[in-house]
């Protein structure tokens, strides 16, 4: 079982939709939790730290069940720049980033 | 206020030829991450170092890699005697002192390697 899990899609979905990802991690003891985005042959970028209590930054909403180990990521009102495949990474409290293999998403004109 | 730096962007090598790729960290960031992404893969994390300090080197592979940061200057991630199976996107990530929790990490725009 991979560290970190994600539907790789592709999603496909209407400009103004709203999406989410899931994402399950395997290991309790994980300690922070990200949604980095990468465009196509560039650097991942940090979307938002997701947070116990979850968490919003305008469009985007993300929340954590520890009980579960899932983490997910909510797009509301998708616009044309949300495409991008988008990577839930895992810190397991030794520094270093576990990443998924990353969830393609193209949003549709 | 420049971010993660890293060269050359793009690198070609043949087979058995060494690759030699750069990593400046921010400004003020004293830790530094390389991952490698092979193609239509997720990115696999291969060292964390701190300045003259090898902190993790799990992901390395055992043989021809090498990575360091000196005192002064870029660190640096060597690879011997390249392998076709060794293109791939290369990604350093730098952070800043750890605290009291885990600090986000940011990442350079890559250096992509191809073995010919």
């Amino acid at each position: 079982r991979k560290e970190v899990e994600q539907d790789p899609g592709p999603f496909n979905v209407p400009e103004g939709a709203t999406v989410a990802f899931n994402c399950t991690y395997s290991n309790s003891a994980s300690q922070s939790f990200f949604w980095y985005r990468q465009d196509c042959r560039k650097e991942p970028k940090l979307l938002m730290s997701v947070y116990s209590s979850g968490n919003e930054d305008g469009r985007f909403t993300a929340q954590l069940n520890r009980a579960s180990q899932y983490i997910s990521l909510l797009i509301r009102d998708s616009k044309l720049s949300d495409s991008a495949t988008y990577l839930c990474v895992v810190n397991f409290g030794n520094e270093k980033l576990t990443f998924g293999t990353g969830t393609r998403l193209t949003i549709i004109p | 206020n420049a971010g993660v730096m890293q060269n050359p962007r793009h690198l070609v090598r043949r087979r058995g030829q060494e690759a030699r790729l750069r990593c400046s960290p921010m400004k003020g960031h004293s830790h530094v991450y390389w991952y490698r992404q092979l193609p239509e893969e997720g990115l696999k994390f291969m060292v964390y170092l701190q300045k003259e300090n090898i902190i993790d080197e799990s992901g390395m592979p055992k043989e021809r890699f090498s990575a360091e940061f000196p005192k002064e200057g870029p660190s640096i991630l060597r690879i011997q005697q390249v392998v076709r199976g060794d293109s791939a996107a290369y990604f350093c990530a730098s952070s800043p002192t750890m605290r009291d929790g885990i600090e986000t990490q940011y990442f350079g725009p890559g250096t992509r390697l191809l073995v010919l």
